[in-house]
């Protein structure tokens, strides 16, 4: 059974590119969340996504951020212009359909993003 | 406002000794929590969870206990081992749909040999 798979592990990005970040649920796992991590520092929630549908994005950045849940295919973090301080772990995490009881989130390995 | 945060930043055991590692919260409508264990270089990895209605619930080695009356929480892992080193996480959360996990800063578990 395939995990959260995220890629890629290490971005690469100079000020003012754009970091595109890619996210597959567990199979059969509708809902996707994207967590950002400092170094030392506990993971802060960014969005919570259901297939084509963004559920809460209170977490994220108003201007240059964005992230999709497309019918078909992975869910994608995007970040326009990327500064310095958009450097950090990008971590996804899933969990299945149904919310009457709540499940735990599944975690990817993170994608480790440098801005030059 | 929200905040879940851990009393020691940092913990070191003898292998072979019980850890206790703990959490305090502050939402009170909080409903389900989940202790995550995260290794260098890797995700958080789900170790256990536990809902409001209850305040203890074991797993394999490890046990959390929940006290809603003064917003605690707690991970005790027995008969530690080299393997357990890692920074521990817990997270909170809220009532309701959220589904908007609050972590903590994280404890680092150190095991001695």
């Amino acid at each position: 059974n395939a995990g959260v798979m995220q890629n890629p592990r290490h971005l690469v990005r100079r000020r003012g590119q754009e970091a595109r970040l890619r996210c597959s649920p567990v199979k059969g796992h509708s809902h996707v969340y994207w967590y950002r991590q400092l170094p030392e520092e506990g993971l802060k929630f960014m969005v919570y996504l259901q297939k084509e549908n963004i559920i809460d994005e209170s977490g994220m950045p108003k201007e240059r951020f964005s992230a999709e849940f497309p019918k078909e295919g992975p869910s994608i973090l995007r970040i326009q212009q990327v500064v310095r301080g958009d450097s950090a772990a990008y971590f996804c995490a899933s969990s299945p359909p149904g919310t009457q009881v709540k499940q735990p989130q599944h975690f990817g390995d993170g994608t480790r993003l440098s801005i030059l | 406002g929200e905040s879940v945060g851990l009393h020691l930043p940092t913990l070191s055991v003898q292998e072979g000794d019980n850890s206790i590692i703990n959490c305090a919260y502050s939402n009170s409508a909080s409903d389900y929590f989940i202790w995550y264990k995260q290794e260098s270089g890797k995700g958080p990895q789900f170790i256990i969870d536990i809902r409001s209605n209850m305040d203890k619930r074991q797993g394999q080695r490890v046990t959390v206990l929940l006290n809603k009356t003064v917003k605690h929480l707690s991970l005790q892992i027995a008969a530690t081992q080299p393997g357990d080193s890692a920074v521990y996480f817990c997270a909170e959360n809220g009532s309701g749909n959220t589904g908007k996990l609050i972590f903590g800063q994280g404890t680092t578990l150190q095991v001695k040999p």
